[in-house]
């Protein structure tokens, strides 16, 4: 079962525009967001948090937004740049103080792709 | 610092042989994960270590999948037989402290192809 799920597999976005990213999760333990970014023949390396207490993070061109009672977050970057384009992998941890102990479960990815 | 370190970078093999994944963990950090990475399923934990012991290996598929990590600095993931719904990038990754930080540093992947 896909507790968290990144339903558009592509997104392709004109360079200087808003690209959204969007993720979905099912299970209401997750307390911590994260993206992650990916580039060919590179492992994924950390983008952006947040918090479950909080409902924006912003860091520079990229804002994580978290809707708690939808189950989903979302990542904008504004404006786009070609050297955006990335897999974008939304990543979730459930409460450390459970058995879980903060593991994170990742959705499939979004192929950002930004022309120039 | 280099980083995390896996070997080799794509692994082409036949169904039935044996395949073992390497790994160095970033030196200093005491967690080291590794994931293997589908088109339909995305990243998914196989196994996690914390200092050099396995605390969590539920999602390691099947008994054909095993994890060492003798040492703080070196973790193999090994494969035996092989088959090719194994094919698919494997990345391991090493973090700080116990459980799951919010940064883990991951390496360039193991492409592992079975025919």
């Amino acid at each position: 079962d896909q507790q968290v799920k990144q339903n558009s597999p592509s997104l392709s976005v004109q360079e200087g525009r808003i690209s959204i990213l969007n993720c979905d999760y099912t299970n209401s333990m997750f307390d911590y967001f994260l993206w992650y970014k990916k580039y060919p023949a590179e492992g994924p390396t950390f983008l952006i948090s947040i918090s479950s207490i909080k409902d924006k993070n912003e860091d520079g061109r990229f804002t994580v937004f978290l809707n708690k009672s939808a189950k989903h977050l979302s990542l904008h970057i504004v404006p786009s740049q070609p050297g955006d384009s990335a897999v974008y992998f939304c990543a979730a941890r459930a409460n450390a103080g459970g058995t879980s102990y903060g593991k994170l479960t990742f959705g499939q990815g979004t192929i950002l792709t930004v022309h120039p | 610092d280099a980083g995390v370190i896996q070997s080799p970078r794509h692994e082409v093999t036949e169904m039935g042989q044996e395949v073992t994944l390497r790994c160095k963990p970033i030196s200093g950090h005491n967690s080291l994960f590794w994931y293997r990475q589908t088109m339909m399923r995305g990243l998914e934990l196989l196994i996690y270590f914390n200092n050099n012991v396995p605390i969590d290996d539920s999602g390691m598929p099947e008994d054909r999948f095993s994890a060492k990590m003798p040492n703080a600095s070196f973790s193999t993931l090994k494969i035996q037989p092989s088959e090719p719904r194994d094919s698919a990038v494997y990345f391991c990754a090493s973090s700080l402290g116990r459980g799951f930080s919010y940064e883990q540093y991951f390496g360039p992947g193991t492409r592992l192809t079975v025919t």
